[in-house]
Parts: C-alpha cells; sequence; structure tokens
C-alpha cells in the first residue's frame, strides 16, 4: 500500500524552539506538499516542492522553512516555534501532472507549542 | 484558482444514496474537478476526479453539468463510515487548494 508517513503523530515544543516536521513518501513523486489544518480555516498551504531542492511558498510562509535534499523526504522547519503556530500540520505528495492523479496524504503531526 | 461553493453541511440515512453538490460557475477549460473527503482524525483521501465526462470508481461516481459549472459527487449507499467532510476542488497545477467542504453526516 502506498503510504505517506508522517514522523510523529503528536509533538509538544516550547516557544523559541527549533522544530522539524518530517515526512516521507515510498510513491516516487516528484512533487510534496506541506499543509496546516485549523478549525474555521480549513487547510492552507505553507510549502511544496516539485523536485529535490526545489521550493515553492504557498498561501501562509511565514514563520516556515523547508528542506527537501532528497526525493522521498520533505521536512517542515519551525525556525523559532510560537503559540500561533499550534496546528495540525499535514504533508501530501503526487506524480508530476497532479491535475490528471491524486494526492496522498499523511497522517498528520499534531503539534502544541507551549 | 476558480473558487467552489459547497453547503456547509449535508445528512443522509445509512444506505441512501447521497448528491453532494459543488458550483464552480468560473472553472476555467484546462480545470480538472477532484473531489477529497477527511475523515475524523485523519488527513483528506482522494476520492474521484474529472474533466468533462461523468466518471465512476469502486467509491462514488462524479457527475459533471454539460456547462461544467456544477458537479455532483455521488455515493450510492451511504455507510457510517462516509461520516466525513468532502472537497470540491479545482485544479490546473499540481497544487491542491481546499475550500471549507460539506460535512456529511450518516445516521443509522
Amino acid at each position: 500500500d502506498v503510504k505517506v508517513t508522517q514522523s510523529s503523530r503528536y509533538l509538544v515544543k516550547r516557544t523559541g524552539e527549533k522544530v522539524f516536521l518530517e515526512c516521507v513518501q515510498d510513491m516516487d513523486h516528484e512533487n510534496m506538499f506541506w499543509y496546516r489544518q485549523d478549525p474555521g480555516l480549513g487547510l492552507r498551504l505553507i510549502y511544496f516542492s516539485y523536485d529535490v531542492k526545489m521550493k515553492e511558498k504557498g498561501d501562509i510562509p511565514e514563520g516556515y522553512s523547508v528542506s527537501r535534499e532528497k526525493k522521498e523526504r520533505f521536512s517542515l522547519i519551525l525556525e523559532s516555534a510560537s503559540t500561533n503556530q499550534t496546528s495540525m500540520y499535514l504533508c501530501a505528495s503526487s506524480p508530476t501532472g497532479g491535475q490528471l492523479s491524486g494526492y496522498t496524504f499523511g497522517s498528520g503531526t499534531r503539534l502544541t507549542v507551549v | 484558482d476558480a473558487k467552489t461553493t459547497q453547503p456547509n453541511s449535508m445528512e443522509s440515512n445509512e444506505e441512501e444514496p447521497v448528491h453532494l453538490p459543488c458550483n464552480h460557475s468560473t472553472i476555467s477549460g484546462t480545470d480538472y474537478i477532484h473531489w477529497y473527503r477527511q475523515l475524523p482524525s485523519q488527513g483528506p483521501e482522494y476520492v474521484i476526479h474529472g474533466l468533462t465526462s461523468n466518471v465512476n470508481n469502486r467509491m462514488a461516481s462524479l457527475a459533471i453539468a454539460e456547462d461544467r459549472k456544477s458537479s455532483t459527487l455521488i455515493l450510492h449507499r451511504a455507510t457510517l463510515r462516509d461520516a466525513a467532510v468532502y472537497y470540491c476542488i479545482l485544479r490546473n497545477t499540481d497544487k491542491l487548494i481546499f475550500g471549507t467542504g460539506t460535512r456529511l453526516q450518516v445516521f443509522p
């Protein structure tokens, strides 16, 4: 079964900490994405990547960065975590020509910043 | 990205068909219509997509209006496990932009 795996289901971090959220896919997909989901705001795109070492800003990139050193792995980095970054984070992947096929999502990481 | 409009919520009884509507009056010729659903405490799951013709798969059917300004996701026999938020999304690039979706409740 094809998979997108997020390294942690739940995380609790302190304000000001540097936080790494890891995502790995086993489908050899070119595209990978990070979203956050908040009640009343839905899913919002943070960053995405079309290829190794490539990244594009989504709708809400402020306070975040990403790293894609290998095709299968896409990391989301919170440089200095703040309480307003408490959220559910979802990683997804898709093949190129994604309008012709679906995304596969991970189960999410619920991050709490205290 | 063109917008979609969906009802906030819908209800159904188990084993009845469910028709989830979506309006997309500003759809362009290259936009594909995608549907995803999100079960509680899970990431979204791909359901179906189409361009102009109606589509069927093991999960659902997608009926697309002739002018493409609206579409309907059809669950032929709702089960309790179909209770989820259903998102209708237009895509012409590799990006997927979510709206607020329709929350479907299924009653036994």
